[in-house]
């Protein structure tokens, strides 16, 4: 079966722009959990959503939101970005919640943001 | 101070030596996922664990709850093994990751 999609795989913006990455998860997984990923900080947790509500939200500013539909598809935004959101951003899927169930993630190959 | 911590943060090793990267963490944790990622950034699960131990291939990973630790083995080690490898722990409704392993199998 296909595996989680992320779309773009590259996107460069400009400081003060918005953005949007897509995360298709596997068929039949409820939830999707977003990363983001940088040399200084390696990989942080943003936030999850199941059954198109966030269940859990790192330690990151509002700038940064998702959302997920009823196919499970999630999208997250950054607004008025700035250099340092300049990261790889991950998402993965499962069947469950994270951390309520013993069961597999599956990461997508990610969103390369640069922000110039 | 991190949730996660992994050792070593680099490691050179010839082709055909057995490998060990440890993990050690500090939140209750339901599981433990040992993650590869490759230049390019994709990350691909090796393994998760909630108790003792599993295989694959040339992969050993093991964990001791009481302990909280863990360790990944990799026997007879190959310059495809080469690649950043990633303690994460999922507990408190999050994942929690390590800063990573960074391997280089050298022919």
């Amino acid at each position: 079966k296909a595996g989680v999609t992320q779309t773009p795989r590259y996107l460069i913006k400009t400081r003060g722009q918005q953005v949007t990455l897509s995360c298709s998860p596997i068929s039949g997984h409820r939830s999707v959990s977003w990363y983001q990923q940088t040399p200084g900080q390696g990989l942080q947790f943003l936030f999850e959503y199941f059954s198109e509500t966030q269940r859990n939200k790192g330690n990151f500013p509002g700038r940064f939101s998702g959302r997920q539909f009823s196919n499970s598809r999630s999208e997250m935004n950054v607004s008025t970005l700035e250099l340092g959101d300049s990261a790889l951003y991950l998402c993965a899927s499962s069947l469950t919640q994270v951390g309520v169930a013993y069961t597999e993630a599956f990461f997508g190959q990610g969103t390369r943001l640069t922000v110039v | 101070k991190n949730e996660v911590e992994q050792s070593p943060q680099n490691l050179t090793a010839q082709e055909g030596e057995f490998i060990t990267i440890n993990c050690s963490y500090s939140v209750g944790i339901s599981a433990l996922h040992w993650l590869q990622q490759h230049p390019g950034g994709g990350i691909v699960s090796l393994f998760m664990l909630s108790s003792g131990k599993k295989k694959h291939g040339r992969l050993i990973a093991t964990i001791n709850i009481q302990e909280k630790h863990s360790s990944l083995h990799i026997t007879a080690s190959h310059p495809r093994d080469s690649a950043v490898y990633i303690c994460a722990v999922r507990g408190k409704g999050q994942f929690y990751f390590g800063t990573g392993t960074s391997l280089t199998v050298i022919p």
